[in-house]
């Protein structure tokens, strides 16, 4: 069974802040596919990055970062320089190559200006 | 970009009404999803759908729900017999068949069941 675990149920930072997001997943399963979306008060679901796990390379977009580490089983999310739009609630997800993804219950973040 | 379009995007009914949400899914996509999300929760795999036949679906999905794709573009959800527990936002995905690649949500449609 797969299982995606985020601790922190909320976050709250002062806009310019750096905040980082736990994800802690459980699978069997070594072809897996990893993801984080955004989803802003409207309530849509927006895709941030998918990563797989034969690629630990970490990643930077912008002010966005994901570390991936097998080795813990943990996909963090960083935002760099946080501001206010980021305010949102941000979810990880897991997928093992089947259909469903299945989702952590979200960290919702909260920037303050 | 090609999007998953929902429609409506929200839709107020009365309890033990049928429901049917829409979904037209990205055109050169294969496979179909339906999640739904109570407020203030996670999102909940429903049902996946491929070669017009469900290929997947969770214990959420009992036989209150059925899906369709009826004329090759839509995808559709149905509720039969709507209770107050059925209001959340429902989200349906599509894909392509190449592993992950472009796994799209749409913009949800929120269920309110009054």
């Amino acid at each position: 069974a797969q299982k995606v675990t985020q601790a922190q149920t909320e976050i709250s930072v002062v806009e310019k802040e750096d905040v980082t997001l736990d994800c802690v997943y459980e699978t069997r399963d070594t072809t897996y596919y990893l993801f984080w979306y955004k989803q802003p008060p409207s309530g849509e679901l927006v895709f941030l990055i998918r990563r797989n796990s034969f690629d630990e390379q970490n990643e930077i977009s912008g002010r966005y970062s994901w570390n991936f580490q097998k080795s813990t089983s943990s996909f963090n999310f960083t935002i760099t320089a946080s501001q206010v739009v980021d305010s949102a609630v941000y979810f990880c997800a897991l997928n093992n190559a089947g259909n469903m993804l299945t989702f952590g219950g979200g960290t919702r973040l909260m920037v303050k200006p | 970009e090609p999007e998953v379009t929902q429609t409506p995007s929200h839709q107020v009914t009365q309890m033990g009404q049928e429901v049917i949400l829409r979904c037209v899914p990205i055109s050169n996509h294969l496979y179909f999803y339906w999640y739904r999300q109570i407020l203030g929760q996670k999102v909940e795999f429903l049902v996946s759908f491929y070669n017009n036949e469900i290929s997947e679906k969770s214990e959420i999905f009992d036989d209150q729900f059925s899906v369709e794709r009826p004329d090759g573009s839509n995808f559709t959800l149905k509720i039969r017999s709507t209770k107050l527990e059925d209001s959340a936002m429902y989200f349906c995905a599509s894909r392509t068949d190449r592993g992950l690649m472009g796994y799209t949500f749409g913009s949800g449609t929120r269920l309110t069941v009054v």
